[in-house]
């Protein structure tokens, strides 16, 4: 297992095209999450999976953004309805479940930088 | 979720120990604390994460006083590869962790 893999690095779209990102996480961790970046910040929280489950959405994840996670496996990040707004790198990580004695640290995939034009 | 306090940049040279420290006054009973390096077109990477007082690793000190209001990196001897953002977050699994709030994190220029 080389990490979290994520599909593709670069995506470049026309506003108002849908666009699905892949995310692929380490196999033996059950949560993955999905964040959001953009220049000169730090990673905004998105929404959070434990096994296939989604158990958490950030207010700031519009109804123009959906993840799913079959199987609990791995995930895809859909973008409908594309805005110049929505230019950012994405960033998937998964990590282990708290066993109640702290996390373990999140293991970060490069990222899909995606520019709307 | 324990909001946390860093200095925006910092300027170092090859050799040198830096020490980045972050403020996180309202750290809750369960939380842990985890630093990440970022550099550009990449995502984070995990450093160290520790509790209470002392974690060491390979690449990394973490220094936690008794209160936990504060924590601090310890990087010996930086090199030029080490220029990157550092994040400090604070979290835990009764805390909503997984919601890890990054903010700017501290920039790190590692001169010759």
């Amino acid at each position: 297992d080389t990490g979290v893999s994520q599909d593709p690095r670069h995506k470049i779209t026309k506003r108002g095209q849908n666009v699905t990102f892949r995310c692929d996480p380490i196999s033996e961790h059950n949560r993955l999450y999905w964040y959001r970046q953009t220049l000169g910040q730090g990673p905004e929280f998105l929404t959070y999976f434990q096994n296939e489950a989604q158990l958490e959405k950030s207010r700031l994840l519009s109804d123009r953004f959906s993840a799913e996670r079959p199987k609990g496996s791995f995930s895809t990040l859909e973008i409908q309805r594309t805005e110049q707004g929505d230019s950012a790198m994405y960033l998937c990580a998964s990590s282990l479940g708290a066993t109640g004695q702290g996390d373990y640290g999140y293991t970060f995939g490069s990222g899909t930088r995606l520019t709307v034009v | 979720l324990a909001k946390t306090t860093q200095p925006i940049s910092m300027d170092s040279y090859e050799g040198q120990e830096v020490n980045i420290t972050c403020s996180h006054n309202n750290i809750a009973t369960n939380d842990y604390i985890t630093w990440y390096q970022q550099f550009p077109s990449q995502g984070p990477r995990f450093i160290i994460q520790g509790y209470k007082t002392k974690v060491t690793n390979e690449v990394a000190s973490l220094f936690i006083p008794a209160d936990r209001k504060s924590s601090t990196l310890s990087l010996p001897r930086v090199s030029l590869s080490d220029t990157a953002v550092y994040y400090c977050l604070v979290g835990g699994p009764y805390t909503g962790g997984f919601k890890t709030i990054f903010g700017a994190g501290t920039r790190l220029f590692v001169k010759a």
